[in-house]
């Protein structure tokens, strides 16, 4: 199974900042890297796939990047709502694996 | 508008079995596979497994074989997962999601959330 970990396991930022969670593969994923944000006692919402490409609908102050078994996710100039945890996802073989999230708190 | 309808909270005692569902709009449901993951109170997501509806084919995470059951209703348009043997270890939030594209989760259920206790 492909190992995802994520770091840092929790953020304390302001609004209008910047921020960039990393997410490490055990192994090279050749792009196939999905993120996720979840609010508390919500679903999951798709943010990114491919690795860079951004779901219809998400602002773009969220980005990401990287290849092979290093990526990023960045949030350029945080707005409230985006207090929330955020996962990534192994999207190449199955077992489809999570890493451990990231928990973004407000300073 | 896609949507997945999830069935209500479940509350089950230890060593019984429970069965949830996730009914399925807005698309032509034989056209995507359904997957279901877990989340335990404060812990990340954890992938059950897959079904593929059009062909009944489904996939397992080795961990939860022998634990979770999928099964699709094509008449319906649901995907249900039965767990079974149930301890406090599956006390948890479910959730069904589409697969859209191929690897990444499009859409998700609103979850259900089973609790295992006597």
């Amino acid at each position: 199974d492909i190992q995802m970990t994520q770091s840092p396991t929790s953020l304390a930022a302001s609004v209008g900042e910047s921020v960039t969670i990393t997410c490490l593969a055990s192994e090279d994923i050749y792009g196939s890297l999905v993120w996720y944000q979840q609010k508390p006692g919500k679903s999951p919402q798709l943010l990114i796939y491919g690795a860079t490409i951004l779901e219809d609908g998400i602002p773009s102050r969220f980005s990401g990047s990287g290849s092979d078994t290093q990526y990023s996710l960045k949030i350029n100039s945080l707005q409230p709502e985006d207090f929330a945890s955020y996962y990534c996802q192994n999207g190449l073989s199955t077992p489809r694996t999570f890493g451990g999230g990231t928990k973004l708190e407000l300073k | 508008e896609v949507k997945l309808q999830q069935s209500g909270d479940e509350l089950v005692r230890p060593g019984a079995s429970v069965k949830i569902s996730c009914k399925a709009s807005g698309y032509t449901f034989t056209s995507y596979s359904m997957h279901w993951v877990k989340q335990r109170p404060g812990q990340g997501l954890e992938w059950i497994g897959a079904i593929i509806p059009i062909i009944d084919t489904t996939e397992y995470n080795q961990k939860f074989k022998g634990k979770a059951t999928l099964t699709a209703d094509k008449s319906s348009n649901t995907a249900n997962m039965e767990l079974s043997r149930l301890t406090s270890e599956d006390s948890a939030v479910y959730y069904c999601a589409r697969h859209g594209g191929g690897y990444y989760f499009d859409y998700w259920g609103q979850g259900v959330m089973v609790t295992v206790s006597s």
